[in-house]
């Protein structure tokens, strides 16, 4: 067990660019979740996986957030024409699938940081 | 609509007492209930999480959770605090009715003066 792996850590850029985070789930896990967490606050759903197929996505998920799990193992999510508004940390957790109370396993996060 | 409350920001304990970080949530349908904890550029770390039937569920780092379903809380405890047990602690809920959103709480500081 490896953990959940996030690249990058860190991701500074300018207000208008597009941005894609990619997340490596932990291998035996086939649910895989984005959340955005910004200072102060708990981690906010964004979309949920289930291998490929993305079952689920948060009204937070704007039109210029889109994410992807092509082949059911990694995932990458995407900023389009970043604002200052989307800085912020972005997690990415996995788990078994099952009963609904797998806990999920998190990554150390993307920070994004919109200039 | 589900939603979780950590009632307070941030809790003040001396090493070697007892602690309890508090959490009461809203949800339709049975619970399945979380507690995680984060330290500073990390990500969360799973705790304990609820059991059905079990009241008093035991989890990692000699830390427990109390259900209780007439108030709806899931309060985490632990019999005796540690320095390196300050850090940042989530709530969580998940609601049995179907979907897979999870909700957290804003978040407790725990803070264990030696």
């Amino acid at each position: 067990d490896t953990g959940v792996s996030q690249n990058p850590r860190h991701k500074i850029t300018k207000r208008g660019q597009n941005v894609t985070f990619r997340c490596d789930p932990i291998s035996e896990h086939n649910r895989l979740y984005w959340y955005r967490q910004t200072l102060g606050q708990g981690p906010e759903f964004l979309t949920y996986f289930q291998n490929e197929a993305q079952l689920e996505k948060s009204r937070l998920l704007s039109d210029r957030f889109s994410a992807e799990r092509p082949k059911g193992s990694f995932s990458t999510l995407e900023i389009q024409r970043t604002e200052q508004g989307d800085s912020a940390m972005y997690l990415c957790a996995s788990s078994f699938s099952g009963e609904g109370n797998q806990p999920q396993h998190f990554g150390d996060g993307t920070r994004l940081s919109i200039l | 609509a589900q939603s979780v409350a950590q009632p307070e920001d941030q809790v003040n304990v001396a090493e070697g007492n007892p602690l309890t970080v508090k959490c009461t949530y809203s949800v339709s349908g049975n619970p399945y209930l979380f507690w995680y904890v984060q330290y500073p550029n990390r990500g969360l770390q799973f705790l304990l999480k609820y059991i059905t039937g079990d009241n008093l569920v035991k989890g990692s780092y000699g830390f427990e959770a109390e259900f209780n379903k007439s108030q709806t809380s899931f309060h985490l405890k632990k019999p005796s605090a540690l320095v390196s047990d300050s850090a940042l602690y989530f709530c969580a809920v998940r609601a049995d009715t179907g979907g897979f959103k999870t909700i957290f709480g804003a978040g407790t500081r725990l803070f264990v003066k030696a």
